[in-house]
């Protein structure tokens, strides 16, 4: 079975401080993208990143892909509380179908 | 423009019903998805339709569960005889073949719950 395993499932902080989620399987992906999810609404595309050991910025958020292509990590640097939701993971093995292997998530909560 | 569309947001059945949960795609996106998403969960593969190709239906957990796309258009996901397991968010996806990433657009959800 191809897994995402995504840690920590759930996460409680404060305003102001620092936070790494991760992203790890055994299979090597093409791509990995990283969705953002907020109550009765859809995923929200945050991020894709394709080249193994690939860093991309966005904002407060720092998005990394492994070296070899089978792990990644969000962080989030100065957590604010519309950081607060549902963070996703995704991983496709073609970029033709586009199909998505997505992790269990993990629950931000900023607390003010 | 607009966006992915699903309707109803919210059904509630009763055990051993059938349901039908409808998507509208983004207009030019041949590439449509259906997921399924339990509480504060990932999202579960179902199938995926591309074009006039036979769909990827690999992620559908039972028989009782079909899916169709009309007109390369319009997808219809049916649960025949619902059962309470498959209570769960059912989210749509669709995405523009052309590119070399692989975004997929979601829709809001329909929110079954089964009784």
């Amino acid at each position: 079975t191809q897994l995402l395993e995504q840690s920590p499932q759930f996460l409680s902080i404060q305003e102001g401080e620092n936070l790494t989620v991760y992203c790890n399987s055994s299979s090597v992906f093409s791509s990995l993208q990283w969705y953002r999810q907020e109550p009765g609404e859809g995923p929200v595309l945050l991020v894709t990143v394709v080249t193994g050991g690939e860093v991309k910025k966005l904002k407060r958020l720092t998005f990394q892909f492994g070296d070899a292509r089978k792990d990644s990590s969000l962080h989030i640097t100065a957590a604010q509380t519309g950081d607060t939701g549902l963070y996703l993971c995704a991983g496709a093995h073609s970029s033709n179908t586009g199909k998505l292997i997505f992790g269990q998530g993990t629950t931000l909560q900023v607390k003010p | 423009g607009a966006g992915v569309s699903q309707s109803p947001s919210n059904k509630v059945t009763e055990k051993g019903k059938d349901v039908e949960l409808r998507c509208d795609p983004i207009s030019g996106h041949t590439a449509l998805y259906w997921y399924r998403q339990s509480l504060g969960q990932g999202l579960e593969f179902l199938i995926y339709f591309q074009g006039n190709s036979a769909p990827d239906k690999s992620g559908l957990p039972s028989d009782r569960f079909s899916a169709e796309r009309t007109g390369g258009s319009v997808s219809t996901l049916t649960i025949q005889r619902t059962q309470q397991e498959d209570s769960a968010v059912y989210l749509c996806a669709s995405r523009r073949t052309s590119g070399i990433f692989n975004e997929q657009f979601f829709g809001p959800g329909t929110r079954l719950t089964v009784l």
